[in-house]
């Protein structure tokens, strides 16, 4: 079954130390991204990439940081200048529309905590 | 640049009608819609592109006012399954394939 799949679920960082997200897809997207979701509120874009070797950042890159080495596979790695962690994270990838717009699809999501 | 929905929370019984609504102070392309349930992935409900553009999903559907830079979404006859919350995620003239989500909206349905 294609899909997308972040790991790991729950990740718990201590002070000063970098941690990195998992995304694999296997639905041949070309585009994939990153968001950010504190609780009760909307999913904020940190990171997205539309081409391997290629990413830009969204409206909160602060303190994250990417690679697209492969198509499949877009880390994020949340480093200790991000100074609030905690939050839901997820990845999603999509088409790149070449008519029609494409969907996002979105993985299950990691929980990053603070020690 | 965020998009604004209202109203902020629903409460519904089963079997009632319910209707999201997504604004942006900016034009838009297109207009996404998903729901999540809690502590679960978004799930892709419907894209609208163009302006006046109507789409149905079972008893979901939804419309796209080009002019008004906002779109509607309605849940007729709702169901304990619709629960969740719902976003709106818009993508912007000039910057396509970049979707600026709204803050949501809590649909309970009780029985």
């Amino acid at each position: 079954d294609g899909g997308i799949t972040q790991s790991p679920k729950y990740l718990f960082r201590k002070e000063g130390q970098n941690v990195t997200l998992s995304c694999e897809q296997n639905l041949n997207h070309d585009a994939m991204y990153w968001y950010r979701q504190d609780p009760g509120q909307g999913l904020r874009l940190i990171y997205y990439s539309q081409i391997v070797n290629d990413f830009q950042k969204g409206d909160i890159a602060e303190g994250y940081s990417v690679s697209r080495e492969k198509k499949e596979s877009f880390p994020l790695t949340v480093t200790s200048a991000q100074k609030n962690p905690t939050a839901f994270y997820l990845c999603a990838s999509s088409m790149i529309p070449g008519g029609d717009n494409q969907p996002q699809h979105f993985g299950d999501g990691t929980r990053l905590s603070i020690l | 640049q965020q998009p604004v929905q209202s109203p902020q929370a629903v409460i519904l019984r089963e079997g009632e009608d319910a209707v999201i609504n997504c604004s942006s102070s900016k034009a838009l392309y297109s207009v996404h819609w998903y729901r999540q349930k809690h502590g679960e992935a978004p799930v892709f409900l419907m894209i609208l592109l163009k302006g006046g553009e109507q789409k149905g999903h079972e008893k979901i559907s939804a419309s796209f006012n080009e002019k008004k830079q906002q779109s509607s979404l309605y849940l007729t006859a709702s169901q304990l399954s619709y629960s969740g919350t719902y976003f709106c995620g818009t993508e912007m003239w000039g910057a396509t394939n970049k979707l600026i989500f709204g803050t949501g909206t809590l649909l309970a349905v009780q029985p």
